[in-house]
């Protein structure tokens, strides 16, 4: 079974708008990390955001926050006034605390249209 | 601080050659981990190595292999090569080994391997 879901394969968005690309996650464990990561047509993945299992807040980080809904098993990637330079792929990932290994899900194509 | 560096970064070889693949932490980093990315199957785990030792492998066979030095710069060597690993071989480095939770990893611009 996948332990890391994107829904969305590819996503168009005008710029300026705020975009959110979802993420849903399968896991048992109590005790587990989920990232966000931005891949450029040039290969390298840049981390955005984490948000461990027991924080009491979604993450911030600049124009990037993470809406988690634990319940649910949500993880969504907000980009706020999103800009030309946001068009990547993206990857949500998860850490179990029972297991080394960091899980990626198979990404979604961001588009931003001027 | 330099970031993570790999070399090659394009390479091209034929089936049943050997290839090895280089990785350069960003400084003070000891864990460094392989990922191999393709369309079809995404992002997925090769290995990770820290302090020298291998502390887990993903779910490839055998001919993958790699190593670490004691500068904690590390090498993957991909033996008789099939069409099938053909990918982008991404390196990344952390200052604690994969099983902290909160462990943020930097990867490198990775090495482009088509396999003919």
């Amino acid at each position: 079974a996948q332990k890391i879901t994107q829904t969305q394969p590819g996503m168009f968005v005008q710029e300026k708008e705020a975009v959110t690309l979802d993420c849903t996650y399968d896991t048992s464990d109590p005790s587990y990390g989920l990232f966000w990561y931005k891949q450029p047509s040039s290969g390298e993945m840049i981390f955005l955001i984490y948000q461990g299992s027991y924080d009491q807040q979604n993450a911030t980080e600049g124009r990037y926050s993470l809406n988690f809904q634990k319940a649910r098993k949500s993880a969504n990637l907000v980009i706020s006034a999103s800009q030309l330079g946001d068009s990547a792929m993206y990857f949500c990932a998860m850490r179990e605390a029972r297991d080394d290994k960091i899980i990626f899900g198979k990404g979604t194509r961001l588009h931003i249209l001027p | 601080k330099a970031g993570v560096t790999q070399t090659p970064r394009y390479l091209i070889k034929t089936r049943g050659q050997q290839v090895t693949l280089s990785c350069s932490p960003i400084s003070g980093h000891r864990s460094v981990s392989w990922y191999q990315q393709t369309p079809g199957q995404g992002l997925q785990f090769l290995f990770e190595y820290f302090s020298e030792t291998q502390r887990n492998k993903g779910n490839f066979p055998g001919r993958f292999s790699g190593r670490q030095f004691s500068n904690s710069r590390s090498e993957m060597n991909v033996s008789t090569l099939e069409l099938g690993d053909s990918a982008l071989y991404l390196c990344a480095s952390s200052l604690y080994p994969q099983r902290e939770l909160h462990n943020e990893q930097f990867f490198g611009p990775g090495t482009r391997l088509t396999v003919l």
